[in-house]
């Protein structure tokens, strides 16, 4: 069965370093999607992506993100200057119509020391 | 405001009892909802989903009732398993136009008992 995957499961980096954040949706999906989940707290949206651009973000979502897709199958979140708050479960997540059935991938931990 | 929040955050089953799993939404006019399975360390799994013009939708084992009059939604799993035992989210697209980000409640806490 087709999956989102993510790379890698787990980072740590120090506050003020940029983190990438990688994810293959599946494949014939063209609607991508980057969440996070703090410990403990619920699921919250960053951003969506269609056509090579953000179609939606979120006010969690500000100039220290950028969201790529460098070719015809990885999708990045890019973090710049890493915040302690910053530190969090990542998710990608792909559909094939625009918000709905949205596949989750395993996610990337992030922990900015 | 747009919120989807559950009743419990904690819902303890034996196996093979059947299990329920509640959720209120906010808002009247969103149109579809999701259930996820979120188990220890991975990423939320999809279940099943239902659109706000249905009341009804069965999955294998598992079955979603909306009720938009109350605005609550509710999972409920047939003969629970050890397996089934994770956090369950249920979600919603609000209903603003062309919206497709999903907004998840805090989640609760199912274990099954042997």
């Amino acid at each position: 069965e087709p999956e989102v995957t993510q790379t890698p499961s787990h980072q740590v980096t120090q506050m003020g370093q940029e983190v990438i954040l990688r994810c293959v949706p599946i494949s014939n999906h063209l609607y991508f999607y980057w969440y996070r989940q703090i410990l403990g707290q619920k699921v919250e949206f960053l951003v969506s992506f269609y056509n090579n651009e953000i179609s939606e973000k979120s006010e969690i979502f500000d100039d220290q993100f950028s969201v790529e897709r460098p070719d015809g199958s990885n999708f990045t979140l890019k973090i710049r200057s890493t915040k302690l708050e910053d530190s969090a479960m990542y998710f990608c997540a792909s559909s094939g119509f625009a918000g709905y059935e949205q596949y989750f991938g395993p996610g990337t931990r992030l922990t900015v020391t | 405001g747009e919120s989807v929040g559950l009743h419990l955050p904690t819902l303890s089953v034996q196996e093979g009892d059947n299990s329920i799993i509640n959720c209120a939404y906010s808002n009247s006019a969103s149109d579809y909802f999701i259930w996820y399975k979120q188990e220890s360390g991975k990423g939320p799994q999809f279940i099943i989903d239902i659109r706000s013009n249905m009341d009804k939708r069965q999955g294998q084992r598992v079955t979603v009732l909306l009720n938009k009059t109350v605005k609550h939604l509710s999972l409920q799993i047939a003969a629970t398993q050890p397996g089934d035992s994770a956090v369950y989210f249920c979600a919603e697209i609000p209903p603003q136009g062309g919206s497709e980000k999903l907004v998840f409640g805090k989640g609760t806490k199912l274990t099954v008992n042997p």
